[in-house]
């Protein structure tokens, strides 16, 4: 059975940091691309970022680009998203998502969502 | 700020087809794929269709996905009470390097 299961969500103020995790399981975790994407309530999807199967190249949303690190741990079939200089705006659902191409069949998994809440 | 332009929402009876569209750009629908999830309430989002007109494994042959240009459709034929959801496309974009999202549409069946 396929999980993803994120944490490192809760309750900070404006300016701080906290660093969300994506754990996996499974699947072969290195053959995976890994997207971060968020959802701030009662709202729609927002790509955050994206990091390739290797973690040799990595993209950001304009919204947090500066702020926001995505990184993994292939050896350790994790996920990580560091974020800095929280804002109000960053208050969101954020979910860990997998893909993979295997050349004749996609490969889909979400994880169940971490929410992160940044008020004073 | 969602890219992907759909309709708020959209509606049928039971056993009727819904279209929901998806407009974008020549950055993003008209160079890349385009994906289809379905997000019930309180859920993660769950993957309709990729590569414009794929369905994967589980998914009915009810749901079918099209595409031309730069805008894209998802139809449901032969709706169900269960396809009472939240709709989102989705596709690369190269001009933004990253991966936008539709503004959503809620599917209703009356």
């Amino acid at each position: 059975e396929v999980q993803l299961v994120e944490s490192g969500g809760g309750l900070v103020q404006p300016g701080e940091s906290l660093r969300l995790s994506c754990a996996a399981s499974g699947i072969t975790f290195s053959n995976y691309e890994m997207n971060w994407v968020r959802q701030a309530p009662g709202k729609g999807l927002e790509w955050v970022s994206y990091i390739s199967n290797t973690g040799t190249t990595m993209y950001y949303a304009d919204s947090v680009r500066g702020r926001f690190t995505i990184s993994r741990d292939n050896a350790q079939n994790s996920l990580y998203l560091q974020m800095n200089s929280l804002r109000a705006e960053d208050t969101a659902v954020y979910y860990c998502a997998s893909r993979f191409w295997s050349g004749y069949k996609y490969f889909d998994y979400w994880g169940q969502g971490t929410l992160v809440t940044v008020s004073s | 700020q969602s890219v992907l332009t759909q309709p708020p929402s959209a509606s049928g009876t039971p056993g009727h087809r819904v279209t929901i569209s998806c407009s974008g750009s020549s950055s993003n629908i008209g160079s890349n794929f385009v994906y289809w999830y379905q997000q019930l309430p309180g859920t993660a989002p769950k993957l309709l269709m990729y590569r414009d007109n794929q369905r994967p494994s589980g998914v009915p042959d009810r749901f079918s996905g099209s595409k031309s240009g730069t805008s894209a459709s998802l139809a449901i034929s032969g709706l169900r009470s269960e396809d009472e959801s939240e709709y989102y496309c989705a596709a690369w974009d190269d001009s933004l390097s990253g991966l936008v999202f539709g503004t959503g549409t809620t599917v209703t069946v009356l």
